[in-house]
Formats: C-alpha cells, structure tokens, sequence
C-alpha cells in the first residue's frame, strides 16, 4: 500500500519552456503533498506543501510563480516549471502521507530527473 | 548548525558486519524521527521510523532515539552489498505542517 506515482520519470527541455510533473497516490488519498527537489550530491530540499482545493505554501527562497503547483483533486497534484533554465535542471520528487499525523510516514514517487539544455 | 547533521561518508563496513548510521538534529520539538535509504539515481525509500526514546528493531534493522540528545541512529546488522546505498535521516518539524527536513545522508558502501 501507500503508493505515490510521479510521471514523466525523466525529461529534456529548452530553456524557456515549460514542464508538468504530475504526482498521483495510488491507493490513498492525500491532502496533502510535498514537492522535493535534490540537486546532485545534495539532500532533498522542500519546495512546497500542496493543498487539495487551496493555495500551496511554498518554503522561503522558492518562487510561486516559476514552479506553478495545483492539487485539484485527492489523488494527483502538478508541479510545472514555467520558462525552464539549465539552473533549473534537477531532480524533483513528489511525496504524500496515507493519512494525516506526523507519525505517518512519507511515500516517495520515483521522481522527476528534469534537464533544461 | 544544520537542522540535521550526518556524516557524509562514504561509511565502508566488510560484508556480514554491523554498519552504524548516525544522525543529530537541532529541534529539540521533533517527535518523530525516519530513515530512507537512496541507491543513486532513484528515490528515497522508507526503511524505519521511530518515536519513542530508545530501540526500535525491524528485521536486520534497528533504530535508536535518544531525545534528551537530540541523537538518532540506524544499525544495519549482517551487512550486504545490497545495503550500499546513501541513507537519508529525516526528522518531522515542530510546529506544524507535517514537514519532513531531511540530513545530507550517509554513504554506505559494503565490501565484499
């Protein structure tokens, strides 16, 4: 149980254009999800908390309007990244609970590998 | 200070041995504490999670909390090469939000 899909697995862009990322939790149903991205040899870092039916908040230093976030229903959100740059080349990963409580573990999807050339 | 710290490694144990994982964070409101494990190029996978001060054991895999030293570790047991892999510590935020702050994590390599 507590599976958490994330497509495309990897992907190559130009720089300038736009890239969705969709994160989906298979078998449960998640309020809330956490968009992750980790830089080579780098921990992964937070970049948002997505919020079924509201805004996501984003951690400090991460632009709201360069990685466009919506978690329109109980089972998938959307990261894109607008007007894509080599900086922004990354891995990205999603994450959600099977539940609510700090003691439920997170579930990874396989992640993003985004390359911006 | 980091918000939480481990040693990057690489940690290099023979095969069959006891590979020791440590870790320490610096909220000292953090009461839930998780172990991932990372093979390169893919991502983390959910190895243990602990809450209560002192052991917790699952299979070859033991975690320690000890909260008064804001210290948590993870001990694998008959260590396989399997087991190389880059082992993330996170530790859930005080205050709300549900949010995980993961450690720069710890390369195992274990040798043949």
């Amino acid at each position: 149980g507590a599976v958490v899909s994330q497509h495309p697995s990897w992907v190559i862009c130009k720089s300038g254009t736009s890239v969705k990322i969709e994160c989906r939790s298979l078998d449960f149903q998640a309020t809330t999800m956490f968009w992750y991205r980790q830089f080579p040899k780098q921990s992964l870092m937070l970049m948002a908390t997505s919020n079924e039916g509201s805004k996501a908040t984003y951690e400090q230093g991460v632009e709201k309007d360069k990685f466009l976030i919506n978690h329109a229903s109980l089972t998938l959100s959307t990261l894109t990244v607008t007007s894509a740059h080599p900086e922004d080349s990354s891995f990205y990963i999603c994450s959600a609970r099977p539940g609510t409580g700090e003691r439920i573990p997170l579930h990874f999807g396989n992640g993003t590998r985004l390359t911006v050339t | 200070q980091k918000e939480v710290e481990q040693n990057s490694g690489p940690l290099s144990v023979p095969e069959g041995a006891i590979a020791s994982l440590n870790c320490t964070y610096s909220d000292r409101g953090s009461q839930s504490f998780f172990w991932y494990r990372q093979y390169s190029g893919k991502s983390p996978e959910l190895i243990m999670f602990i809450y209560s001060n002192g052991d917790k054991e699952d299979g070859r895999f033991t975690a320690q909390l000890n909260k008064a030293s804001q210290y948590v570790s993870l001990l694998i047991r008959d260590s396989q090469p399997s087991d190389s892999a880059t082992y993330l510590c996170a530790v859930n935020r005080s205050g709300g939000g549900n949010k995980l702050t993961f450690g720069t994590g710890t390369q195992l390599k274990v040798e043949l």
